[in-house]
């Protein structure tokens, strides 16, 4: 199994561009997530998905979409990318949520200039 | 709201020796769930333990083991047996309903 894999691992972007991160799973898992990661920082919630068509906010969600038309793929849309977006980006999947901890992918380094 | 506290920024142990990573945590919650996840330099995320709220055991898992005192909302991390392999990022972190809120980490150094 691939587990979670996450397209691409590094991507520099211009202020103003949009861009889509892309991350599939093969676990059948219903839960899906995405994270930021800053330095000095720990991982941040952006949005998560309990399931197809069901999509929700998490703690930074602004700059940031996202759509669940399948259960393998959450894809994380940057609709105008900003500096302040410069970051390494993670999605993780679960197949129950809050007891059995999830599966990280290896992330997406993303740079804005 | 709930908050995540690792107050050790960096730590440093020597190969074989042991090891422990503080954390504590702020929630109003009776029933909960708390893991440790490991971040090598691949930056990797990798799940090392986890313990649920209501279980008075201590969860174990190989040479890892978890101090859990709910009453001081205290989770630390034991670490036996340090290998070279084990240096890293570790995160402490609370799971909400649908997702972690993280520490904000402490790395260790395994010296040879």
């Amino acid at each position: 199994n691939a587990g979670v894999t996450q397209t691409p691992k590094f991507q520099v972007l211009k202020t103003g561009q949009s861009m889509t991160l892309q991350c599939a799973q093969d676990m059948n898992h219903e839960y899906m997530s995405w994270y930021r990661q800053d330095p000095g920082m720990g991982l941040r919630l952006i949005h998560y998905s309990v399931g197809a068509g069901i999509t929700d906010q998490g703690e930074v969600p602004n700059g940031y979409n996202v759509s669940r038309s399948t259960t393998e793929d959450f894809p994380l849309r940057l609709l105008s990318a900003a500096p302040s977006q410069t970051s390494v980006y993670f999605c993780a999947s679960s197949i129950q949520g809050r007891s059995y901890g999830y599966t990280f992918g290896s992330g997406t380094r993303l740079t804005v200039v | 709201a709930q908050t995540v506290t690792q107050s050790q920024p960096e730590m440093s142990v020597q190969e074989a020796e042991t090891v422990t990573l503080s954390c504590t945590y702020d929630t109003s919650e009776s029933n909960y769930y708390l893991f440790w996840y490991k971040q090598p330099p691949s930056r990797q995320m990798i799940l090392v333990i986890r313990q649920e709220a209501y279980k008075q055991q201590n969860a174990t898992e190989n040479r890892f083991s978890v101090n859990f005192q709910k009453a001081a909302k205290s989770f630390s991390l034991k670490i036996s047996d340090s290998q070279l392999g084990d240096t890293a990022m570790y995160f402490c972190a609370f799971m909400k309903e649908y997702g972690y809120i993280f520490g904000t980490g402490t790395r260790l150094k395994v010296l040879a």
